[in-house]
């Protein structure tokens, strides 16, 4: 299994802004995703990071808005840039188990959630 | 490309009462994973059940329980004896394994009224 944290764990910001979420696991793990969940919605993917390489970003999202860091197997950072009451959402990271027990389970952290003025 | 519909999104119930969430999926993949996910008010997602391609046994987990039928690719969820505490969103959710993205569906939100 992994234990995910995050933080903040709520922010409330202002319009032009930059926010940087910080996800850690309790494990190393080789995959973390990042997921937006606006409100009344569902989870969509936004990025995929790998450490060492850049994230891989789905259709709809961009680096320069959503800038993320991997440093190591443990940490990600996902940072919403310029930031408009659009992204007010919740953002959730999340990580594949890569142990017996729990293979292919995906774990989510807490989430991050973001109201933007 | 990967698909999960849900296609209640509200029901409601009165406690005591069974009820079932309906979940249709459609994948090109030979090996996939289902989920169930609850989301409760405060917002944190729980993990309720995975089930992966090759494994069609129902299960029953306490008062949940899981139909998985490939022939409908459909993998329903039915809480027996509903709770007030069962009021949340539930999400079913399809993954290809390996470390592919999981698609969510759009959930279904459950009150159960007391």
């Amino acid at each position: 299994s992994a234990v995910i944290s995050q933080k903040p764990s709520r922010d409330i910001c202002q319009r032009g802004t930059s926010l940087t979420i910080q996800c850690q696991v309790d494990s190393q793990v080789t995959m973390m995703f990042w997921y937006r969940q606006q409100p009344g919605q569902s989870l969509t993917l936004i990025a995929t990071a790998n450490q060492g390489s850049e994230a891989t970003y789905e259709s709809g999202f961009v680096i320069d808005k959503f800038p993320i860091s991997r440093p190591n197997l443990t940490f990600s950072t996902l940072t919403v840039s310029n930031m408009s009451p659009e992204d007010s959402s919740i953002y959730l990271c999340s990580v594949e188990a890569n142990d017996r027990v729990s293979y292919n389970e995906q774990f989510f952290g807490p989430g991050t959630r973001l109201t933007v003025l | 490309a990967q698909k999960v519909t849900q296609a209640q999104t509200e029901i409601s119930v009165v406690e005591k009462e069974d009820v079932t969430l309906d979940c249709v999926y459609e994948t090109r993949d030979t090996t996939y994973y289902l989920f169930w996910y609850k989301q409760p008010p405060s917002g944190e997602l729980v993990f309720l059940i995975r089930r992966n391609s090759f494994d069609e046994q129902n299960e029953i987990s306490g008062r949940y329980s899981w139909n998985f039928q490939k022939s409908t690719s459909s993998f329903n969820f039915t809480i027996t004896a509903s709770q007030v505490v069962d009021s949340a969103v539930y999400f079913c959710a399809l993954s290809g394994g390996g470390y592919q993205k999981v698609t969510f569906g759009i959930g279904t939100k459950l009150q159960v009224i007391p």
